[in-house]
């Protein structure tokens, strides 16, 4: 089974902070990884698709990039409804695996 | 697009649940489906997916043996049954639609087993 490792676990920002969160993939993946985001009491949203593929409707400040084993997800200006938790997930192969997510709360 | 799922509920350890969930506003029959699972307080998990015409079907480790997909295209409908249910298994059960360019899960079902 691929692991994917994230990190980090949790981290506190401010209003307008540059975010970046990483995933790395135990053998090597393509660029198959999505990135997801939720909201306490909410379905996870996907905000990235096919590693660095903005998913419509998606706010451009979220970008991702990365491909084989190493993968980020970058939040470029932070605004408050960004605070949730998010993960990665990688469908190469089965069993599909989500990394552990990163909290982001506000500083 | 909707997809609502159903069926969940408060189950002894050991019984059966069968979910379901109905799919709207898209071609149900040409993409493939997922359950992913969320235990109370903790991150996400795949669970399973069945293939678009239900010819392949994929299971974690923690579920083989006991949890079943299914599919009926004609009804639009997905289907998640679980036997044997264990305490492990409670969690909010979400049905979803994760194709290459296009993403969408439901609200979710809770399913807590406790005696």
């Amino acid at each position: 089974d691929i692991q994917m490792t994230q990190s980090p676990s949790s981290l506190s920002a401010s209003v307008g902070d540059r975010v970046t969160i990483t995933c790395r993939a135990s053998q090597g993946i393509r660029n198959d990884l999505g990135w997801y985001q939720q909201k306490p009491g909410k379905a996870p949203k996907r905000l990235i698709y096919a590693a660095s593929s903005l998913q419509s409707g998606v706010p451009s400040r979220f970008s991702g990039s990365g491909s084989g084993t190493e993968f980020t997800l970058t939040i470029s200006s932070l605004q408050p409804e960004d605070f949730a938790i998010y993960y990665c997930l990688q469908h190469n192969s089965y069993p599909w695996t989500f990394g552990q997510g990163t909290k982001v709360e506000i500083k | 697009v909707q997809l609502v799922e159903s069926g969940g509920g408060v189950v002894q350890p050991g019984r059966s649940l069968r979910l379901s969930c109905a799919a709207s506003e898209f071609s149900f029959s040409i993409y493939d489906m997922h359950w992913v699972r969320q235990a109370p307080g903790k991150g996400l998990e795949w669970v399973t997916t069945i293939s678009y015409d239900g010819s392949d079907k994929y299971y974690v480790d923690s579920v083989k043996g006991r949890f079943t997909i299914s599919r009926d295209n004609s009804k639009n409908t997905l289907y998640l049954q679980m036997n044997s249910l264990r305490a492990e298994d409670t969690a909010v059960y979400y049905c979803a639609r994760d194709a290459y360019s296009t993403s969408d899960w439901g609200q979710g079902t809770l399913v807590t087993v406790s005696s």
